[in-house]
């Protein structure tokens, strides 16, 4: 089956302009999971959800970031303003509920802000 | 934040030898999960093991953890060029929910 799609693959714009970037997880797959990656950094949480509600959007790094999942699939995250430092490559994972899933992860979508 | 370290950060062999990546992390964990990969895009899961686990293998992979020193080592056995990659280890501490990466050993598999 169809595995975790994430559009658009590259974004390019300008500081202080709004993106958005969008993850289609795998069908059936209630959490949902946004991660960032810098140059040779491991990636870093964002926010996850189960179902439509934010379970955990601990590491959202301040106001500008905010994600959305209205149908309990696909999702979107949202930031306003973008600075320099947003510039990275925005994972997207999905799961089964329950503690010992594996996350199943899309190929990202590399955002550089000029 | 990231949860702990990993090393080596790079790791260079030949090809049919073993490679070993350790990583340690800092609070107590469900499970600790190993991934890859490749040109910095989309990561590959290898395998899960939980806290109540000290061995795991997968093919040619095998993965350990000791709670008590917080560390987990994964094994790759007859290193094949196709291996070359980055390695992450993750922790899970929330039963299902967030990730936490260490930054990762990258591999250089030489044919």
């Amino acid at each position: 089956g169809a595995g975790v799609s994430q559009t658009p693959s590259n974004k390019v714009t300008e500081k202080g302009k709004y993106v958005e970037l969008r993850c289609d997880p795998i069908s059936g797959h209630t959490a949902l999971y946004w991660y960032r990656q810098s140059l040779g950094q491991g990636p870093e949480f964002l926010i996850y959800f189960q179902g439509t509600g934010a379970a955990d959007d601990s590491g959202l790094p301040n106001d500008r970031f905010f994600a959305v999942r209205p149908e309990g699939s696909v999702s979107t995250l949202k930031i306003q303003r973008t600075e320099r430092g947003d510039s990275a490559v925005y994972l997207c994972a999905s799961s089964l509920a329950g503690p010992y899933n594996e996350q199943f992860f899309g190929p990202g979508t590399r955002l550089t802000v000029l | 934040s990231q949860q702990g370290e990993e090393d080596p950060q790079a790791l260079s062999i030949q090809e049919g030898e073993n490679a070993t990546m350790n990583c340690s992390y800092k609070t107590s964990i469900n499970n600790l999960q190993w991934y890859r990969q490749n040109s910095g895009r989309g990561l590959v899961h290898l395998i899960l093991i939980r806290s109540n686990e000290r061995e795991k293998h997968s093919g040619r992979l095998r993965v350990t953890l000791d709670t008590s020193k917080k560390s987990s080592s994964l094994l790759i056995t007859a290193s094949r060029a196709a291996d070359t990659a980055s390695y992450f280890c993750a922790t899970d501490s929330n039963q299902g929910g967030k990730l936490i990466f260490g930054q990762g050993t990258e591999l250089s598999v030489k044919p």
